[in-house]
């Protein structure tokens, strides 16, 4: 296991198409989030899960956004009718959440460009 | 809710030097621990350090260290013997258990030769 792995790295969009993007966790961690980062800017919680139930969302994340995690496994991030304003970087980040403290890992990020 | 605050968008420090990053936050909880993560340029962000609030001692984790502050709500950074390898974005986040963390805008660190 080499991390959290996030498919694709980069991904060119032209504006009001739909895109989806994949996380794979590190095995047997039950916390999976994610993240945007716009260029310059620190990254913003969008939601995250435990195992498969999805248990906090942002309201940065409209409702053309919309992110799953069946079975508890990997994860997947769906923006539909990309606006310009959706051109960020996504990261995703797994933890093994026992109570308290618990070290988030981070994927490399896909880069989202919406033109 | 939280906010994070790091008053440095960019520094630069020599290489062997000692640089100290600087970050302040507001939050309500007062159970919560207290994050610096380092994201080198085209690279995944990884943990430098951690605090965890109800500890008055401040963490050390070899080169790097904080002046963690709980009345202030400050959490600083303290890198010694700066090494080329340091360069890189940095970012304070606090974590109230487990369930997000609240990122500050960063610091650019640019350690010189």
């Amino acid at each position: 296991d080499t991390g959290v792995s996030q498919n694709p790295r980069h991904k060119i969009t032209k504006r009001g198409q739909n895109v989806t993007f994949r996380c794979d966790p590190i095995s047997e961690h039950n916390r999976l989030y994610w993240y945007r980062q716009t260029l310059g800017q620190g990254p913003e919680f969008l939601t995250y899960f435990q195992n498969e139930a999805q248990l906090e969302k942002s309201r940065l994340l409209s409702d053309r956004f919309s992110a799953e995690r069946p079975k508890g496994s990997f994860s997947t991030l769906e923006i539909q009718r990309t606006e310009q304003g959706d051109s960020a970087m996504y990261l995703c980040a797994s933890s093994h959440y026992t109570g308290g403290y618990t070290e988030a890992f981070f994927g490399q990020g896909t880069r989202l460009t919406v033109v | 809710a939280q906010t994070v605050t790091q008053s440095q968008p960019e520094m630069s420090v020599q290489e062997a030097e000692t640089v100290t990053l600087s970050c302040t936050y507001d939050t309500s909880e007062n159970n919560y621990y207290l994050f610096w993560y380092k994201q080198p340029p085209s690279r995944q962000m990884i943990l430098v350090i951690r605090q965890e609030a109800y500890k008055q001692q401040n963490a050390t984790e070899n080169r790097f260290s904080v002046n963690f502050q709980k009345a202030a709500k400050s959490f600083s950074l303290k890198i010694s013997d700066s090494q080329l390898g340091d360069t890189a974005m940095y970012f304070c986040a606090p974590d109230n258990a487990g369930n997000m963390l609240t990122f500050g805008g960063g610091t650019r660190l640019m350690v010189k030769p």
